[in-house]
């Protein structure tokens, strides 16, 4: 079992429409939580970081965290076709040298105009 | 402004060469990894490092060197390339457990 797993997609939404993305994880204990957007043939940047049960918001983007339930979601609001790219969920344990980050493999978004 | 630099966005080799992935940071960061990224399986640590001559192993080690002499500098390298080291390398930087990790631009190689 992958220890952070993800919907590969791809995931088709309009424009203007909400866009869900996923990830559940395996470490129960897991501590921080994060959402990486990486366009095609370009590195992972940090859009979203989540540390604590509920919602986080910050502009179209929430996420959304339940460590119950050992998932953390994306949601993209008013998606625009520039949203079109890969979205890499990441876990941080609570403990292990550097506390290295575990990556799912990606969910490819298009939004289509 | 943060900033990752990679020697190479894009490199050839040949099966059996030597080859050095050098990343450099500005931002005076203690933490540095190296990742693979292929399709379908995501982001793989190769190795990592929280200090100048320190250094672990991530997931993937195999096949893999780094050498870190300067805070800033992170190195990796392929002792002798295979076809199945062709992929997109990407270094990262991290100050503390808590931090941001920055990723640099990318080196796609393709080990022919």
């Amino acid at each position: 079992q992958k220890e952070v797993e993800q919907n590969s997609g791809p995931l088709s939404v309009p424009e203007g429409a909400i866009a869900s993305l996923n990830c559940t994880y395996s470490d129960r204990v897991s501590q921080s939580f994060f959402w990486y957007r990486q366009y095609s043939g370009k590195s992972p940047e940090l859009i979203m970081s989540i540390y604590s049960n509920g919602d986080k918001e910050d502009g179209r983007f929430t996420a959304q965290l339940n460590k119950a339930s050992q998932y953390v979601s994306l949601l993209i609001r008013d998606s625009q076709p520039s949203d079109s790219a890969t979205y890499l969920c990441a876990v941080r344990p609570l403990s292990g040298s550097a506390r290295q980050l575990t990556f799912g493999s990606g969910t490819q978004l298009t939004v289509l105009p | 402004d943060v900033k990752v630099t990679q020697s190479s966005r894009y490199l050839v080799k040949r099966t059996g060469e030597k080859v050095f992935l050098e990343c450099v940071q500005d931002m005076d960061h203690e933490n540095m990894f190296w990742y693979r990224q292929d399709p379908g399986l995501g982001l793989r640590l190769i190795y990592f490092s929280y200090d100048v001559k320190m250094k672990e192993k991530g997931d993937i080690p195999e096949g893999y060197s780094v050498s870190r002499e300067k805070k800033e500098r992170f190195s990796l390298i392929l002792e002798s390339a295979s076809t199945n080291q062709t992929s997109m390398y990407l270094c990262a930087s991290r100050e503390g457990p808590s931090e941001t990790q920055y990723f640099g631009p990318g080196t796609r190689l393709l080990v022919l």
